[in-house]
């Protein structure tokens, strides 16, 4: 199965500063199949990013998402209050779909 | 509004079952797959299972193989999962979700809030 390495475990910054998290894959994921959520204290993760860079329904555009093979970014431009969380990636280009261990962005 | 209500959780002694429901609304539910995703305290989401909008396909997690069973009801827009030979490992939030993608390798874009399953003597 495909393991998905996040980084760093733990991001701090101050609101309006740019976030960048790091998403590395143990092998290609090779149609871009690969997505992004949000998960806050108590609730279900929600879709931020599908296909590697398209934004989910209602997602602001401060958040965008890159990369190709095995190396997977989301960038959050300057970041809201609300964006402190934890953040997710998944692969869905090899069975089984596998999730990364997660990246907690807190305030600094 | 899409919305998934899940329930049925609970705390279980290992060994023993559960019935894992999934209401859903809002949209043409046999139109898509579903999935039910898991998550541990502390840890990351860990898909379990998934099913396809009729129901005549099935896949699951190598780690719930033969003690789960993914199932709909499309007549009362409802998702099962039954859980059953729990082990402490099992012990999770379980959440359903709405899949998108193909040949079923999806990503959720409508999740529930979940429903928590407690495996402990």
């Amino acid at each position: 199965e495909i393991v998905l390495t996040q980084s760093p475990g733990t991001l701090s910054l101050s609101p309006g500063e740019r976030a960048t998290l790091s998403c590395r894959a143990s092998q290609s994921v090779t149609s871009s199949y690969l997505a992004w959520y949000q998960q806050k204290p108590g609730q279900a993760p929600r879709l931020l990013i599908y296909g590697t860079s398209s934004r989910a329904t209602a997602i602001p555009d401060r958040f965008g998402g890159s990369g190709s093979g095995t190396d997977f970014t989301l960038i959050i431009s300057r970041l809201a209050p609300e964006d402190f969380a934890v953040y997710y990636c998944q692969q869905y280009d090899t069975s089984p779909i596998t999730f990364g261990q997660g990246t907690r962005l807190e305030i600094k | 509004e899409v919305q998934l209500v899940e329930s049925g959780g609970g705390l279980v002694q290992p060994g023993g079952s559960l019935r894992l429901s999934c209401a859903a609304s809002g949209f043409t539910f046999n139109n898509y797959a579903m999935t039910w995703v898991r998550q541990a305290p502390g840890k990351g989401p860990v898909w379990v299972s998934t099913i396809s909008g009729s129901g005549s396909s099935t896949n699951y997690a190598d780690s719930v193989k033969g003690r789960f069973i993914i199932s709909r009801d499309n007549s009362k827009n409802i998702l099962y999962l039954q859980v059953s030979s729990l082990r402490d490992e099992d012990t999770a939030v379980y959440y359903c979700a709405k899949a998108l993608g193909h040949n079923f390798l999806y990503y959720m874009d409508v999740w529930g809030k979940g429903t928590t399953v407690t495996v402990s003597s």
